[in-house]
């Protein structure tokens, strides 16, 4: 099975800043990536699909990147909104996994 | 709008069955191009998938789970079931239903709110 490793776990960062969080697979999945936002008591919302494109609605702030086993989830420039879990998730084969998820928190 | 809503027992005693049922709406279940899956998400801890069913009916768990959980569907009712044999506290979580793109799941555009279920006597 492949596993997804998130870093870093959690991270705090200011309003305006850019972030950046990175998954890498234990194989190569080649773009069979996924972003999703998890805010507390709600269910994940997806973000990204296939590395790098915005699902419907995602502020183009929030951009996708990498391939094969390292790939990166960016914001921009960081809203209040934003402060949430991110989580990858690979569909290369099944089972298909999550990473096991960043904490972002406002400084 | 696609809606999906999980019902189902909230608290379950240790070694029996938990079941979940995720109605749909706005979309048929049996329509192709389209996967249903169930994921769960231990108190304060990550997601888990825990397998899917086909709009065919093909199903697929992930192996730590694979000989204690059915996923099943009711085609002419559009909704999807979950059910987990022989629990225990580790199985305590909120889980999801979800549609994914693709006969196989590709990733998850649609949720439902979750529902917490407890193991416990």
């Amino acid at each position: 099975d492949i596993q997804m490793t998130q870093s870093p776990s959690s991270l705090s960062a200011s309003v305006g800043d850019r972030v950046t969080i990175t998954c890498r697979a234990s194989r190569d999945i080649t773009n069979y990536l996924n972003w999703y936002q998890q805010k507390p008591g709600q269910a994940p919302k997806l973000l990204i699909f296939d590395v790098n494109n915005l699902h419907t609605g995602v502020p183009s702030r929030f951009s996708g990147s990498g391939s094969g086993t390292d790939f990166s989830l960016t914001i921009s420039s960081l809203q209040p909104e934003d402060i949430a879990t991110y989580y990858c998730q690979h569909y290369d084969l099944l089972p298909l996994a999550f990473g096991q998820g960043t904490r972002l928190d406002l400084k | 709008q696609v809606q999906l809503q999980e019902s189902g027992s909230g608290l379950v005693k240790p070694s029996e069955t938990l079941s979940l049922t995720c109605a749909v709406s706005g979309a048929s279940i049996s329509s192709g191009g389209y996967s249903w899956s169930w994921i769960r998400q231990p108190p304060g801890k990550g997601l888990e998938w825990i397998g899917y069913i086909s709009h065919s009916g093909m199903t697929f768990y992930i192996p730590s789970l694979e000989s204690r959980v059915i996923i099943s569907a009711d085609w002419s009712k559009n909704l999807f079931t979950l059910q987990i044999k022989y629990v225990t506290a580790a199985d305590t979580a909120v889980y999801f239903c979800a549609r994914s793109r693709g006969t196989q799941p590709y990733y998850f555009d649609f949720w439902g709110h979750g529902t917490l279920v407890s193991v416990s006597s």
